[in-house]
């Protein structure tokens, strides 16, 4: 099966700087790569995705590049906000399983 | 549409107890996960239905954990009888699947603690 790793575990940016977090998958196969924002407490929540058809993807502040050939995918923030401090997930879906298998987490602390 | 809708937002039970928590997806929605989110094992999928149907129950921890999904608008998880290892917050989400991959609807969630 498909596994994702995930790092930092935990980022400690001050606000205005940029945050970068690293995702590996093992399958090549995978075909869709959501990002996830969730705040404490709360449910995550879909902020942006990517299919492997392209490699770059922005909106707004946030950006995720996918390099299919080395089999990884990164989210980057650009003036980070105290309100972007959260746990972020990556997940990897097998092409047409449906099922994505998550990171663990990255922990994302701005400090004001 | 008012999102996923879980029941209960929190429970509070004792070992040995039954346990059962209850989903509602997000309207024309044809598939849904149940996960499991704790500290140490982070998220991690439960069960998988597609059309109503399990695709995928492999994360299912053990014997003492059921899913149904008999209609398109109602699933239930349940965990009988209920350890202390069970305590985590359990998430329903829910997903239009044809062609490809789309994005992941998840509830508030249900916070379980056994005592």
């Amino acid at each position: 099966g498909e596994n994702v790793e995930q790092h930092p575990s935990t980022l400690s940016v001050q606000e205005g700087d940029s945050a970068v977090i690293k995702c590996t998958y093992s399958d090549s196969a995978s075909n869709y790569f959501p990002w996830y924002k969730q705040e404490l407490g709360k449910r995550p929540q879909l902020i942006i995705d990517i299919r492997s058809n392209v490699g770059e993807k922005k909106d707004q502040r946030i950006a995720v590049t996918l390099n299919k050939t080395a089999k990884h995918f990164s989210l980057h923030i650009t003036e980070t906000q105290p309100e972007d401090s959260a746990v972020y997930f990556c997940a990897a879906s097998l092409g047409g399983s449906y099922i994505p298998t998550f990171g663990r987490g990255t922990s994302l602390i701005v400090h004001p | 549409d008012a999102g996923v809708i879980q029941s209960p937002r929190h429970e509070v039970t004792e070992m040995g107890q039954e346990v059962t928590l209850r989903c509602k997806p997000i309207s024309g929605h044809n598939s849904l996960f149940w996960y499991r989110q704790t500290m140490m094992r982070g998220l991690e999928l439960l069960i998988y239905f597609n059309n109503n149907v399990p695709i995928d129950d492999s994360g299912m921890p053990e014997d003492r954990f059921s899913a149904k999904m008999p209609n398109a608008s109602f699933s239930t998880l349940k965990i009988q009888p209920s350890e202390p290892r069970d305590s985590a917050v359990y998430f329903c989400a829910s997903s239009f699947t044809s062609g490809g991959d789309n994005e992941q609807f998840f509830g508030p969630g249900t916070r379980l603690t056994v005592l």
